[in-house]
C-alpha cells in the first residue's frame, strides 16, 4: 500500500515563529488532506489539497503531486496551534493512509 | 447538520466483555470508516464501507466486526474485548461522489479494557 511519511516528528516553537511541516508519499495521489488534532483529541480539517496551493489565514499548504510531497506552512504561530498535524492520503477505492504526524508545541 | 456523531464518549470494559460503538452521519456520505489511535501514533484503519451492505477490512481488522444496514449508521462491534483494544476510536465519513472527497471525523470514543 501507499506509504506516508511526515517530518519532523516533533517541533517546538516560540510564539510568533514560522514553521514548515512536510508530508512525503510513495505513490501518485489525487486526494490529500491535512488535519490538526488539538490537545483535546479533536480532528479538525485544515486543507483538502491534492495539488497546488491553498491558504487559510495564517496557514497555507502546497502539494506537488509529481514530486510526491506536500508542505504545511504555519506563520506567526500561536499557542492554540499546538497539537498534532497529520496528512492523509485517501484513495478512490475508499482506504485512507495517515502519516504518524508532527507534534507541534508552541511556547508563549 | 450534526456531521459525524459517536457514542459513547468514554467506555471502560472488562476483558471478555462485548460492546458496540455507535457512529452516525447526516451528510448522506457513501463512505464510512473506523480508525483506532494508540498513544503517540497515527490513525490506523480498522474497517470501512463504501455503501449500505458493503464492508471491507482495513489495516487492523482482527477483533472487530462491522455492518452497514443504512447509509447513516456504521456500528463497530467488539465481541470479546482485550486489553490490546484499549485505544481511542474515530469514525469518519466521505462523499465519494463529491468534488473534494474530503473526509470528516467524529469526536472519538475513548475505550479502556481492563
Amino acid at each position: 500500500g501507499i506509504q506516508v511519511e511526515q517530518s519532523p516528528p516533533d517541533l517546538i516553537l516560540q510564539e510568533g515563529a514560522n514553521s514548515t511541516l512536510r508530508c512525503n508519499f510513495s505513490d501518485s495521489v489525487n486526494n490529500l488532506q491535512w488535519f490538526h488534532q488539538n490537545p483535546w483529541g479533536q480532528l479538525i480539517n485544515l486543507f483538502y489539497i491534492p495539488s497546488g496551493t491553498k491558504q487559510n489565514g495564517r496557514l497555507s499548504a502546497t502539494t506537488v503531486a509529481t514530486e510526491r510531497y506536500s508542505l504545511l506552512y504555519i506563520s506567526s504561530s500561536q499557542t492554540t496551534d499546538s497539537g498534532v498535524y497529520f496528512c492523509a492520503i485517501n484513495t478512490n477505492a475508499g482506504k485512507s493512509t495517515f502519516g504518524d504526524g508532527t507534534t507541534l508545541t508552541v511556547k508563549p | 447538520n450534526a456531521g459525524v456523531t459517536q457514542t459513547p464518549k468514554f467506555q471502560v470494559l472488562k476483558t471478555g466483555q462485548s460492546m458496540t460503538l455507535q457512529c452516525a452521519q447526516d451528510m448522506n456520505h457513501e463512505y464510512m470508516s473506523w480508525y483506532r489511535q494508540d498513544p503517540g501514533m497515527g490513525l490506523r484503519l480498522i474497517h470501512y464501507s463504501v455503501g449500505a451492505g458493503i464492508t471491507d477490512q482495513g489495516e487492523v481488522p482482527n477483533g472487530y466486526n462491522v455492518s452497514r444496514s443504512t447509509t447513516e449508521d456504521f456500528p463497530l462491534r467488539l465481541l470479546s474485548a482485550a486489553p490490546s483494544q484499549t485505544s481511542v476510536y474515530f469514525c469518519a465519513s466521505r462523499d465519494l461522489r463529491g468534488a473534494t472527497n474530503e473526509q470528516f471525523f467524529g469526536p472519538g470514543t475513548r475505550l479502556t479494557v481492563l
